[in-house]
């Protein structure tokens, strides 16, 4: 079965530094997010990319933020001048449609775990 | 904004029924999914309801009701593995974005 997926696993920083999230949607998707979990918390929405540009963002994806879709394979989510409050696991997923009669469910990575010191 | 309140934490036997429950407030509703989450891992979807009714997949049954707000997740005969969180996520209008609530924590006993 396709997957979704993410490198690396594990990424440890430091404070200020900048962090370049990888991931590898499924191939016929056409639809991809990135979503965010601190320990213990909800998952939180971050952005939405659908043909070449951003969907829908919430007020976590500030400037801080930013995503690309470099080639056509890979999505990624660069963090700037990271802060030790973005140590969570970042998913990254996908889903093959959206609109209103859609079901296309959303399909997750394993998840980037970072950790900012 | 919205609101999806779910239970923390539920406990249930081996062999048994669970309903997991799930409440939310939303304007432009468009769908309630819901996801299964084992510690450390990423969420997997398991069920979608968009209309009012059951849907039944295997031993995982979901349901809705729009004018209450409400679904539930019922998981038959329950497994040890069946332990997990299990996410209750609401997409509002014609995006895609899903909000999810906090998980309800399942724990299965022998």
């Amino acid at each position: 079965e396709p997957e979704v997926t993410q490198t690396p696993s594990h990424q440890v920083t430091q404070m200020g530094q900048e962090v370049i999230l990888r991931c590898v949607p499924i191939s016929n998707h056409l639809y991809f997010y990135w979503y965010r979990q601190i320990l213990g918390q909800k998952v939180e929405f971050l952005v939405s990319f659908y043909n070449n540009e951003i969907s829908e963002k919430s007020e976590i994806f500030d400037d801080q933020f930013s995503v690309e879709r470099p080639d056509g394979s890979n999505f990624t989510l660069k963090i700037r001048s990271t802060k030790l409050e973005d140590s969570a696991m970042y998913f990254c997923a996908s889903s093959e449609a959206t609109g209103p009669a859609s079901n296309s469910p959303l399909h997750f990575g394993n998840g980037t775990r970072l950790t900012v010191t | 904004g919205q609101n999806i309140d779910q239970p923390t934490e539920m406990t249930a036997t081996e062999g048994a029924i669970v309903q997991i429950n799930c409440t939310y407030q939303t304007s432009g509703f468009n769908g309630l999914f819901w996801y299964q989450q084992h510690a450390g891992e990423a969420p997997t979807f398991l069920s979608y309801n968009v209309l009012d009714g059951l849907e039944e997949k295997g031993r995982f049954s979901s349901f809705l009701s729009r004018s209450k707000g409400y679904s539930y997740l019922l998981l038959k005969e329950l497994q040890m593995k069946d332990s997990a969180s299990y996410l209750c996520a609401v997409r509002k209008n014609a995006g895609n974005m899903l909000t999810f609530g906090g998980g309800t924590r399942l724990m299965v006993k022998p």
